[in-house]
């Protein structure tokens, strides 16, 4: 395996079930990163992990809970969802936590399209 | 603010140019991102520009910051059928923040 890879690429929830989301990867970088896209809006930074250090927490519902437990994978645990959550989970890694230079650009995974019925 | 604003959807035809183009809000944004994002898959970097820079060309690809009017552009050349993808710009706003655009979807038509 290369790159960024998620698991599942697709998951149907109900409002009551309790998931995972995970990702991996392989390039050997220090920070990884949740995003959440829906349809024709920018994509919303969630959470930001450096060294397995949380550095940013966007102002998201505590029904989503972010696990890093080493530099190379990374989770997201879900509960009570709400329909509004449908979208596509994306995650990303970079060298370093500093993505104004180059070489830390961020690299991103297929990501998770999640459907909350 | 944090806004960065694109057009949603560009059509063009096969051979000829397509240019995205693309607002941004935060003069100091040191570095303008342009992602690409095919069907099914994640974004994919396809070129930046530092913000003292004017221009970037990079094969068929070509860049042009107005900083003034904190205006991006992104030109592809010669637009071919695998260019049919959603296209992000996104400006950085400190070491690790990226604020991206709602993306614009570019259709290639033959």
């Amino acid at each position: 395996e290369t790159g960024v890879t998620q698991t599942p690429r697709h998951l149907v929830m109900g409002m009551t079930n309790k998931k995972s989301l995970k990702c991996e990867q392989h390039l050997g970088h220090n920070a990884m990163y949740w995003y959440k896209q829906s349809a024709k809006k920018p994509l919303e930074l969630m959470f930001v992990y450096s060294l397995e250090e949380r550095v940013e927490n966007n102002s998201v519902p505590s029904r989503f809970s972010p696990e890093c437990p080493n530099s190379s994978h990374l989770f997201l645990h879900l509960h009570t969802l709400q329909p509004e959550d449908s979208a596509l989970y994306l995650c990303a890694s970079s060298q370093e936590w500093a993505s104004g230079a180059v070489g830390y650009e961020q690299y991103f995974g297929p990501g998770t399209r999640l459907t909350v019925t | 603010g944090e806004d960065v604003e694109q057009s949603l959807f560009l059509s063009v035809r096969e051979g000829d140019s397509s240019v995205i183009n693309c607002t941004y809000t935060d003069s100091s944004s040191t570095y303008l991102y342009w992602y690409k994002q095919e069907p099914g898959a994640g974004l994919q970097l396809l070129t930046y520009i530092f913000s003292n820079m004017d221009m970037k060309q990079d094969q068929r690809l070509t860049v042009l910051l107005n900083k003034k009017d904190k205006h991006l552009s992104l030109r592809i050349a010669d637009t071919q059928t695998g260019d049919s993808a959603i296209y992000f710009c996104a400006e950085s706003l400190n070491d690790y923040k990226l604020s991206f655009g709602a993306g614009t979807t570019v259709t290639v038509r033959a």
